[in-house]
């Protein structure tokens, strides 16, 4: 099994949609979790950290299941804007060591 | 506050040369790292170092490649001799030590390097 995998994507929906992202980690011991955000030919970029409790950022809300090893990433009314590939990133075996999801690719259409 | 800073942005080099890689952090920033990311896949760590000591090289294909970061500041990444498949962009990214509760904070990546090897 693989450290980190996330929905194989792409998804393809329309602006003004809600659209979720799902990632399974496998090591139960991981206790930092982020969602980055790449555009294309571009470097990632921090989106947001994901805390036990859920947590929100406009249009975006991130949620945590540790009993399931699971994270979630949330987008409601998607812009033109939103379309980039979204990485999963866990600490692994260090703690300051990250691993990083395949990503899973959006594209919003107009 | 200034980025992660790389260097070169393209490189393209023929199967059996050298390169090398060039990354400055975050002023304070201890912690820093390479990354490798093929096309249509999610960075790999090649390495991991804090201040000047290697943390985790274990996926470092260490029969070709090496990093070194003597002052604890910058960094050098080389490929020595590069492979076809070693086309990629390198990624650095650097970040500080974690909270006083222990919660990580995330990286900053620079721009990358994006290597082509013919």
């Amino acid at each position: 099994r693989k450290e980190v995998e996330q929905d194989p994507g792409p998804f393809n929906v329309p602006e003004g949609a809600t659209v979720a992202f799902n990632c399974t980690y496998s090591n139960s011991a991981s206790q930092s979790f982020f969602w980055y955000r790449q555009d294309c030919r571009k470097e990632p970029k921090l989106l947001m950290s994901v805390y036990s409790s859920g947590n929100e950022d406009g249009r975006f809300t991130a949620q945590l299941n540790r009993a399931s090893q699971y994270i979630s990433l949330l987008i409601r009314d998607s812009k033109l804007s939103d379309s980039a590939t979204y990485l999963c990133v866990v600490n692994g075996n260090y703690g300051q060591n990250f691993v990083f999801g395949p990503g899973t690719r959006l594209s919003v259409l107009p | 506050e200034a980025g992660v800073a790389q260097s070169p942005r393209y490189k393209i080099i023929e199967k059996r040369q050298s390169v090398a890689f060039w990354c400055n952090p975050i002023s304070g920033h201890a912690t820093l790292y390479w990354y490798q990311q093929i096309l249509g896949q999610g960075p790999k760590l090649l390495i991991q170092f804090q201040n000047n000591g290697v943390v985790d090289d274990s996926q470092l294909p260490k029969d070709r490649f090496s990093a070194e970061r003597l002052k604890g500041v910058d960094s050098t990444l080389k490929i020595q001799p590069a492979k076809l498949e070693d086309s990629a962009v390198y990624l650095c990214a650097s970040t500080q030590f974690p909270r006083p509760t222990g919660e990580n904070y995330g990286y900053t990546f620079g721009s990358g390097t994006r290597l082509t090897v013919v």
